[in-house]
């Protein structure tokens, strides 16, 4: 079925050091959004990107959309503990439908 | 005040039973979802409702019922429960063309 590469699935980082998360589509999106997951969890909105070469930034986490609309980015500026937690794009396929294609998610492991 | 709730939390039951999972959200969204999140934390649409009328229904066993009595609730039944039905169960809900709002989700174990 369909679904959105995430990369890496898994890190593991040292608190303060950097973290960032790729989301690759083979098609071109309509807009996409991003969602956390602590352990144990529900996802979380986080923030939804619409245009080309968009970047949007919220404190410490920097999101960019690719310039063709295929790919997505995260990044973390000095991870803490807090960050923990699996962090998925989803694509929008817009329309009525909102629907969603979750990523495969990047798990990111913060040790103190 | 819990925006979207989903009852039960948690759910163990044996196979062949059926049983139902409950949402409700008190947002004011027209459409609601049901997502099924595997062992490998895979988070997959299943359903979703808009003002209680059916608009995505992806390959989903026919074991699979949501039903929605009104926008607020959106429920799951599921007939003949087998082992591979063992997931976490989330319930969504939006405007339209928005960021969606999960309940807590329900953690189903079929033994």
């Amino acid at each position: 079925g369909q679904q959105v590469m995430q990369i890496p699935q898994y890190q593991h980082v040292q608190e303060g050091e950097d973290f960032t998360t790729y989301c690759n589509s083979s098609t071109t999106l309509s807009n996409i959004q991003w969602y956390k997951q602590r352990p144990g969890g529900h996802p979380v909105f986080l923030i939804q990107l619409v245009k080309s070469g968009e970047v949007k930034k919220q404190k410490r986490l920097t999101f960019q959309f690719g310039e063709a609309k295929k790919n997505s980015s995260l990044h973390i500026t000095a991870t803490q503990t807090t960050d923990v937690g699996t962090y998925f794009c989803a694509e929008n396929y817009g329309g009525a439908t909102n629907k969603l294609i979750f990523g495969t998610g990047t798990l990111l492991a913060v040790q103190p | 005040d819990t925006a979207v709730s989903q009852t039960p939390k948690y759910l163990v039951t044996q196979m062949g039973n059926d049983k139902s999972i409950k949402c409700e959200q008190n947002l004011g969204h027209d459409t609601m979802y049901w997502y099924k999140q595997d062992s490998k934390k895979f988070l997959k649409i299943m359903f979703s409702y808009n003002n209680k009328e059916l608009i995505i229904n992806e390959t989903v066993p026919n074991r699979f019922s949501p039903k929605s009595p009104d926008k607020a609730h959106l429920n799951l039944h599921i007939n003949s429960l087998e082992l591979g039905d063992s997931a976490v169960y989330f319930c969504a809900s939006s405007h339209p063309r928005t960021e969606q709002y999960f309940g807590p989700g329900t953690r189903l174990t079929v033994t």
